[in-house]
């Protein structure tokens, strides 16, 4: 059973902080992504990940950065955040690129920057 | 970013009721359609990826078509049950590369028993 965790489900932090939210996923997985989902609007990505190391921009990546240093794991890091990124914030992750694979979603971080 | 759709928004059906529901995106470049279905805290769970015109999928109850050449989806719930009450969200992939799939708002189903 693929397992995707996230660090934390819940977390409040004051505007100005800096906040990691970690992902870990326990199956070999290439391709790992970060999205955010907000009410009335489609799970946006922010950024993507198909190797360590490497990275590519989702559709909504500013004031985010990301990091891979180990394939298992995929931090989304938010320099300094902003109220406007109070939100819901989920990891996926993917096998490979060579067939169309379904994602494994973690279960979530509601974060509420204050 | 790709436009993809679903109607309705939300939907309540009575327990036992058929339901079913929308799911438009783009069909130029098109690569594979996925269903996802989402339940209150927890994570989104895959039901069906489908690539090829006319593709017919089903796990149990629910079922889904593809018509790829003008770009629609529909998901097929037979004889709702309260454990069916989640949000279904489809993705659309479009073109190859790195599983970059864009997602709709999804469908908030409500089976009221």
């Amino acid at each position: 059973d693929v397992k995707v965790t996230q660090s934390s489900r819940y977390l409040v932090k004051r505007t100005g902080e800096k906040v990691f939210l970690e992902c870990v996923q326990d199956m070999d997985h290439e391709n790992m992504f970060w999205y955010r989902q907000d009410p009335g609007l489609g799970l946006r990505l922010i950024y993507f990940s198909y190797d360590v190391k490497m990275k590519e921009k989702g559709d909504i990546p500013e004031g985010y950065s990301v990091s891979r240093e180990k394939k298992e794991r995929f931090s989304l890091i938010l320099e300094s955040a902003s109220t406007n990124q109070t939100s819901m914030y989920l990891c996926a992750s993917t096998f490979d690129g060579t067939v169309d694979n379904e994602q494994f979603f973690g279960p979530g971080t509601r974060l509420t920057v204050l | 970013i790709l436009n993809v759709e679903q109607s309705p928004q939300s939907l309540h059906v009575q327990e036992g009721d058929s339901t079913n529901f929308t799911c438009s995106f783009p069909s130029s470049n098109f690569y594979a359609l996925h269903w996802y279905r989402w339940e209150t805290a927890k994570s989104p769970e895959a039901l069906f990826v489908m690539t090829l015109n006319g593709d017919e999928k089903k796990k149990g109850r629910i079922s889904a078509t593809l018509n790829t050449k003008e770009g629609y989806s529909y998901l097929y719930i037979k004889g709702s049950q309260p454990e069916d009450s989640a949000t279904y969200l489809c993705a659309s992939r479009n073109s190859g590369g790195y599983q970059k799939v864009t997602f709709g708002i999804g469908t908030k189903l409500q089976v009221i028993p």
